[in-house]
């Protein structure tokens, strides 16, 4: 069975930083694509960034360039989301998920809260 | 980025019914788009990709349909676990956008 499990989230001052987890099992974690997908309170999706297989493509929403770096770790099974310059407008359930290829996202994760507030 | 505009944003209806999403894109996105359920606390549900091509395990009565910049989902004949939000989402290039939503909501 597909489990992708987030940690990381928390009560985060604005400007300070924050670092997301997902450990995945179930699945050969190198053959996916993998992405962030927030939620805030009351709202609808939005994508964070992706991450190709092998770590050697990125992408970011314009919201969080230069703020954000996604990464993982093939070895431990692991993606992350190193979050920085957090504002209030970040917070937000974030979800990862698993990215098929031209197939959209099949597996989510619950989710981690990270909340931006003074 | 691409914007993805679904209508209507909300509507009501009764079970049994055949009920219809509209998703339209900014630009063309051949057919790399996706439809997503999401009920409260949950996470979304992977629905229909490739626009048309119905997720494993996802009952018949959804169905997907359009390419290039206009799609629709089509529920056939609603039913009470279907009361929930649905997302498009295209992802033929980065940023990947998702639509802001539709909720069907129980009449």
């Amino acid at each position: 069975e597909v489990q992708l499990v987030e940690s990381g989230g928390g009560v985060v001052r604005p400007g300070g930083s924050l670092r997301l987890s997902c450990a995945a099992s179930g699945f050969t974690f190198d053959d996916y694509g993998m992405s962030w997908v927030r939620q805030a309170p009351g709202k609808g999706l939005e994508w964070v960034s992706g991450i190709n297989w092998n770590g050697g493509s990125t992408g970011y929403a314009d919201s969080v360039k230069g703020r954000f770096t996604i990464s993982r770790d093939n070895a431990k099974n692991s993606l992350y989301l190193q979050m920085n310059s957090l504002r209030a407008e970040d917070t937000a359930l974030y979800h990862c998920a698993r990215d098929v290829e031209y197939s959209g996202y099949d597996s989510w994760g619950q989710g981690t809260l990270v909340t931006v507030s003074s | 980025a691409i914007r993805m505009t679904q209508s209507p944003s909300s509507f009501s209806a009764s079970t049994g019914d055949r009920v219809t999403i509209t998703c339209r894109a900014s630009q063309g996105i051949s057919s790399y788009l996706a439809w997503y359920q999401q009920k409260p606390g949950k996470a979304p549900k992977l629905l229909i990709y490739a626009a048309s091509t119905l997720q494993s395990g996802v009952p018949s009565r959804f169905s997907g349909s359009g390419s290039g910049t206009d799609f629709t989902l089509t529920i056939s004949c609603l039913q009470s676990e279907d009361f929930a939000t649905y997302y498009c989402q295209q992802y033929y290039s980065y940023p990947v956008t998702f639509g802001g939503g539709t909720k069907v909501e129980i009449k």
